[in-house]
């Protein structure tokens, strides 16, 4: 069946510096890919919902300039925490949809700023 | 705007016993609700969605739910535990005329021998 593969599934990165989750649509051609942020013991709450070749559309409160966003491709769709500090350590996870498909969560991504 | 609440963040149960998790919705039109089980570091895996038609839906594993527009709820049960059933487990609702879904805060199940 379809799958939205998520890597990497863990990182651990210092302070200041930048990191790139990639999910990659198998099977299917993911035209809307949304990126979920949880942090411990607490639910998913939506960040952003990005179509394939236009800007990503971002919930209130998230800053776009820290959660870069990229969708250039109908498989592949990238989130990039940029000048990533420890509060933004937190489990992050894909969910790619497509036409006339269900949706499909990736692995999750565990990010640790330290 | 559309929600849905969990009660009870930790349901326990002893293997063999029913399981019960219980979610209610708030939405002003019919909603199309869901829920989601997830194991530690992995991503969240449909059980059951409700959409229309019959409202007991039967999911994976087991689990069966029941959509009761009278009660705004969506409880999941499956009638005997199993120690690999011991997960995280969302209910969701998907906001209307999107794809876009909204999480309860989840119940933790544990499962005894």
């Amino acid at each position: 069946g379809a799958v939205v593969s998520q890597h990497p599934s863990r990182v651990i990165c210092k302070s200041g510096t930048s990191v790139k989750i990639e999910c990659r649509s198998l099977d299917f051609q993911a035209t809307t890919m949304f990126w979920y942020r949880q942090f411990p013991k607490q639910s998913l709450m939506l960040m952003a919902t990005s179509n394939e070749g236009s800007k990503a559309t971002y919930e209130q409160g998230v800053e776009k300039d820290k959660f870069l966003i990229n969708h250039a491709s109908l498989t592949l769709s990238t989130l990039t925490v940029t000048s990533a500090h420890p509060e933004d350590s937190s489990f992050y996870i894909c969910r790619g949809t497509g036409l006339n498909t269900e949706a499909f969560f990736g692995q999750g991504t565990r990010l640790t700023v330290v | 705007a559309q929600s849905v609440t969990q009660l009870g963040s930790h349901v326990s149960v002893s293997e063999g016993a029913l399981v019960l998790l219980r979610c209610n919705y708030s939405s002003s039109v019919p909603p199309y609700l869901f829920w989601y089980v997830q194991y530690p570091n992995q991503g969240l895996q449909l059980l059951l969605k409700y959409t229309t038609g019959a409202t007991l839906v039967k999911g994976i594993n087991g689990f069966e739910a029941e959509f009761k527009k009278s009660e705004t709820s969506f409880h999941l049960t499956k009638p005997s535990a199993h120690m690999s059933d011991a997960a995280e487990y969302f209910c969701a609702v998907m906001r209307y005329n999107t794809d876009k879904l909204i999480f309860g805060t989840g119940t933790r199940l544990q499962v005894f021998p």
